[in-house]
C-alpha cells in the first residue's frame, strides 16, 4: 500500500521558535495533502488542504500566517508552526491522496509537538 | 450543518462481537470510511462504503444505509489488540478536494 512518512516524529521546542514538519509520500505522487491536529482524546481536526503547486486552503479559525504550508512537489508538503506557543502543543498528522478522486487518505505516523 | 455521531466509549470482552454505530448528516455524500487509531498513532484505514449494504473484510465488516444516514462497524472474535479508537468519517462530495468529515471516535476497550 501507499506509504506516507512524517518527520520528525517528536519535537520539543521553546516558546517563540518555529518548527517545520515534513510529510512525504514515499511511493506515490500526492496530488492533495491534508494537515490535521489532534488533541488528547479528541478527534482529528482538519487544519488545511493543499494541492501541489497552489496555495493551501485553510479551515475556518486556522491562522494561515501561523501555520505555513508548502506543497512544492508531488511528494512533499511541509507545515511550519511559526512563533510556537504552549497551546500549539498537539499531535499533528498529515495525510495524502494520490490520483484525483481516489477515495482513501493515507496517513503519516504523526508528529508530537511539545512547546515549552 | 455537518455532523457525525458515534458513541464515545464501548467495552467488550475478548472473543466476543461488538458493533459500533455511526450516524451522519452532511450536505453531500461520496462514501463513508472507518479508521482505527491506536493511542499516539495515526489512523489506519479499515473500510470504505459508498453503496448500501455490508462489506466484509476478515474479522471486520462495515454496513451502510444512505437513506438512514447510518453505518456500523462490526468486529468479530475480538482480540486485545483491537483496543483502540474507531473513527467514522464521511467524504463530502460538495468539496472538490473530497475532504473527510470526522466523527469524534469511539474508544473501544477490550477486557479479558
Amino acid at each position: 500500500g501507499a506509504v506516507v512518512s512524517q518527520h520528525p516524529s517528536r519535537v520539543i521546542c521553546k516558546s517563540g521558535t518555529s518548527v517545520k514538519i515534513e510529510c512525504r509520500s514515499l511511493d506515490f505522487q500526492a496530488t492533495t495533502m491534508f494537515w490535521y491536529r489532534q488533541f488528547p482524546k479528541k478527534s482529528l481536526m482538519l487544519m488545511a488542504t493543499s494541492n501541489e503547486g497552489s496555495k493551501a486552503t485553510y479551515e475556518q479559525g486556522v491562522e494561515k500566517d501561523k501555520f505555513l504550508i508548502n506543497h512544492a512537489s508531488l511528494t512533499l508538503s511541509t507545515l511550519t508552526v511559526t512563533s510556537a506557543h504552549p497551546e500549539d502543543s498537539s499531535f499533528y498528522i498529515c495525510s495524502a491522496t494520490g490520483l484525483a478522486g481516489e477515495y482513501e487518505q493515507y496517513f503519516g505516523p504523526g508528529t508530537r509537538l511539545t512547546v515549552t | 450543518g455537518q455532523n457525525i455521531d458515534q458513541p464515545t466509549e464501548m467495552t467488550a470482552t475478548e472473543g466476543a462481537i461488538v458493533q459500533i454505530n455511526c450516524t451522519y448528516q452532511t450536505s453531500g455524500f461520496n462514501g463513508l470510511f472507518w479508521y482505527q487509531q491506536h493511542a499516539g498513532e495515526a489512523p489506519t484505514f479499515l473500510s470504505y462504503n459508498v453503496l448500501d449494504g455490508l462489506e466484509e473484510k476478515g474479522r471486520f465488516s462495515s454496513f451502510l444505509s444512505r437513506s438512514k444516514g447510518y453505518s456500523y462497524l462490526l468486529l468479530k472474535e475480538l482480540q486485545m489488540k483491537d483496543s483502540a479508537s474507531y473513527l467514522c468519517a464521511v467524504r463530502d462530495r460538495d468539496n472538490s478536494n473530497y475532504q473527510l468529515i470526522w466523527g469524534a471516535g469511539t474508544k473501544l476497550i477490550i477486557k479479558p
